[in-house]
Formats: C-alpha cells, structure tokens, sequence
C-alpha cells in the first residue's frame, strides 16, 4: 500500500510567481490535511479536506492561498504571487474515514518550497 | 492559540542508554500522537494514544497519554543510532481534526 505521495519534492520560484503542491493521500484515505513547517519549527496546521469539500481553513492565510481536493485527482495547494516568507516546508496528511474517529494521519515525505 | 511545550529542546545520549521525553499543554487533549522527522523527510508515526491513562508500546518505544490530558511522555529503550533524529508530539483536541504540533526534541546518539 503506497504512502501518501506528494510532488513536486522540491520547488524553486521567484517573488510573484505562482507555486502548485500536490499531494496524494494513501489508497482509502478521503481525508486530507496541509500543514507548513518552518526550519526549525513544528508543523502548523493550515487545512482540512474532505473530496470537494474544505473542512477547516483556519490555518490558511486568508490571500494568496487556496487548497482544492476534486472528486478525481491529487489534491493541490496553490499559492499565488509567492513571497520570501512563502519559503518553507508543506507536507500534506490523509486519513482514512472509518479510522478511530479520524484522528491518525499519516504524512507525505513534503514540498520544499524555495522563493528566490 | 494552543501549544505544546516538548522537553528536553535536544539532548545527547550514548548508544544502549534509554531515553525519556515529554510534551505538556495548558489546555486539554483528546489524542495524543509521536512522530519521528529524519532530515529532508515527513513526519513518520510512531505511536497513537485515545485514551487518558493509556500505555502502548511499539517496540522499544513507549508512550502514556496522561490522566489529565494535559501531557504525555514517550520513552525509548537501548537507544541505537537509528533513533536520531527529531521527535514531535501532536495532540488534537476537542471535534477538531487538525493537529497542533510540539516544538520538538531532537535527539543524537554517540557511539
């Protein structure tokens, strides 16, 4: 059973591009999640998803980002017009739907997200 | 917002030496989760807790979600050097199903 896969590994864009993340959750899972992680720092919650629908986006800036789960395909992160401070790692969780009430999940190997 | 404090920050043991840590909140938690992060890579489960009080193991880990809900520890025995690495706590609480993330202790072993 594959793990949760995400891709690109790692992105390099200049200030004002546009950064697409994508990640794949495990085989069942209908559960995804983003999280963002400084050099040094924990992870930080940023959204929860479920197939079509954003859950929880209280982690989530409120420009610029966005995250979209479709019924067919991986899901995406999408930041627009990246900054400086944009640069960090985005790892991407799933969880299955019938697991002990949603709370495992299980994280990609992550996006290492660099603005030049 | 909510934090988990991880202690210790870091340390450094000798190979076969156990090994204990500790995250603590001052608010309630439902579930307790243990990652280990080796560089470069995702968070990699470890250990799940649900229930005050629980013990589990897995392996030479061990972990106890606290009778408050407010702390749990992990230990490792006969640490080898396959066990560097940086060591999260995760806690979810409420109905909620984000994680809050601990700040981590990173762990070295010497031969």
């Amino acid at each position: 059973n594959a793990g949760v896969m995400q891709n690109p590994r790692h992105l390099v864009r200049r200030r004002g591009q546009e950064a697409r993340l994508r990640c794949s959750p495990m085989k069942g899972h209908s559960h995804v999640y983003w999280y963002r992680q400084l050099p040094e720092e924990g992870l930080k919650f940023m959204v929860y998803l479920q197939k079509e629908n954003i859950i929880d986006e209280s982690g989530m800036p409120k420009e610029r980002f966005s995250a979209e789960f479709p019924k067919e395909g991986p899901s995406i992160l999408r930041i627009q017009q990246v900054v400086r401070g944009d640069s960090a790692a985005y790892f991407c969780a799933s969880s299955p739907i019938m697991d002990r009430s949603l709370k495992t999940q299980y994280f990609g190997p992550g996006t290492r997200l660099l603005v030049l | 917002g909510q934090q988990l404090n991880q202690s210790p920050q870091s340390m450094f043991i000798q190979e076969g030496e156990d090994v204990s840590m500790n995250c603590t909140s001052s608010s309630i938690f439902n579930t307790w989760l243990w990652y280990k992060q080796d560089p470069g890579e995702g968070p990699v489960l470890l250990i799940a807790l649900y229930k005050a009080g629980e013990l589990t193991s897995n392996g030479r880990l061990t972990a106890q979600f606290g009778i408050t809900r407010k702390d749990s520890f992990l230990n490792i025995s006969a640490s080898i050097p396959s066990d560097v690495g940086i060591y999260f706590c995760a806690g979810i609480t409420g109905t909620a199903s984000k994680l809050t993330f601990g700040t981590g202790t990173r762990l070295q072993v010497t031969l």
